[in-house]
């Protein structure tokens, strides 16, 4: 059985560029969650979508945007980055009632 | 004050050592726990959900949850060299729809 993939695994951007990280979640897995990792702040919630609708949000910036296909695979979106944005992006999916399977993430590094 | 809070060590012991990892949380709505393990470079490994007060055992691993008391506990028994990584609890309740509060992780070094 096929886990939680992202893609890319590595990223570098400049300062102000936007950047699109992408999720497929385990196969038949309608809940897709998005973490940011730092060494500073830890795993910080960003948003959680279920059928393609959005059923709850993080204390983020409005720069962080995502959203959720049909086929239950996700994205999320940075715009206009920042150094501090620098971090791993965790995505999380989930069936029903046995937690949560999470990437392996994609490392973003602002420059 | 954090809603999750956890010991972030370093924790070094011998191997074959019982671990043991606690978070405290002041958040009375949390009702699912879970603990995970995460390597250098790699996502967290789900180890243990659990959803109610008690004991809950999985091979090497126990955990367990006081939810009067708001403690939850992960013991691993006959601890490894490769059970070295950081362990992060991770809590849900409520109408918080995948959101999932983390502990900020206890580092742990097993050696030989």
């Amino acid at each position: 059985k096929a886990g939680v993939t992202q893609t890319p695994r590595y990223l570098i951007k400049t300062r102000g560029q936007q950047v699109t990280l992408s999720c497929s979640p385990i196969s038949g897995h309608r809940s897709v969650s998005w973490y940011q990792q730092t060494p500073g702040q830890g795993l910080q919630f960003l948003f959680e979508y279920f059928s393609e609708t959005q059923r709850n949000k993080g204390n983020f910036p409005g720069r962080f945007s995502g959203r959720q296909f049909s086929n239950s695979r996700s994205e999320m979106n940075v715009s206009t980055l920042e150094l501090g944005d620098s971090a791993l992006y965790l995505c999380a999916s989930s069936g029903t009632g046995n937690g949560y399977t999470f990437g392996s993430g994609t490392r973003l590094t602002v420059v | 004050q954090k809603e999750v809070e956890q010991d972030p060590g370093p924790l070094s012991v011998p191997e074959g050592a019982i671990v043991s990892l606690n978070c405290t949380y002041s958040n009375s709505a949390f009702q699912y726990f879970m603990w995970y393990r995460q390597y250098s470079r790699k996502g967290p490994e789900l180890l243990m959900y659990t959803y109610s007060s008690g004991n809950k055992e999985d091979g090497r691993f126990t955990a367990q949850v006081d939810k009067s008391s708001k403690y939850i506990s992960l013991f691993i028994r006959d601890s490894q060299p490769s059970d070295s990584a950081t362990y992060l609890c991770a809590m849900e309740g409520g109408t918080s729809y995948g959101k999932l509060t983390f502990g900020q992780g206890t580092i742990l070094t097993v050696h030989p």
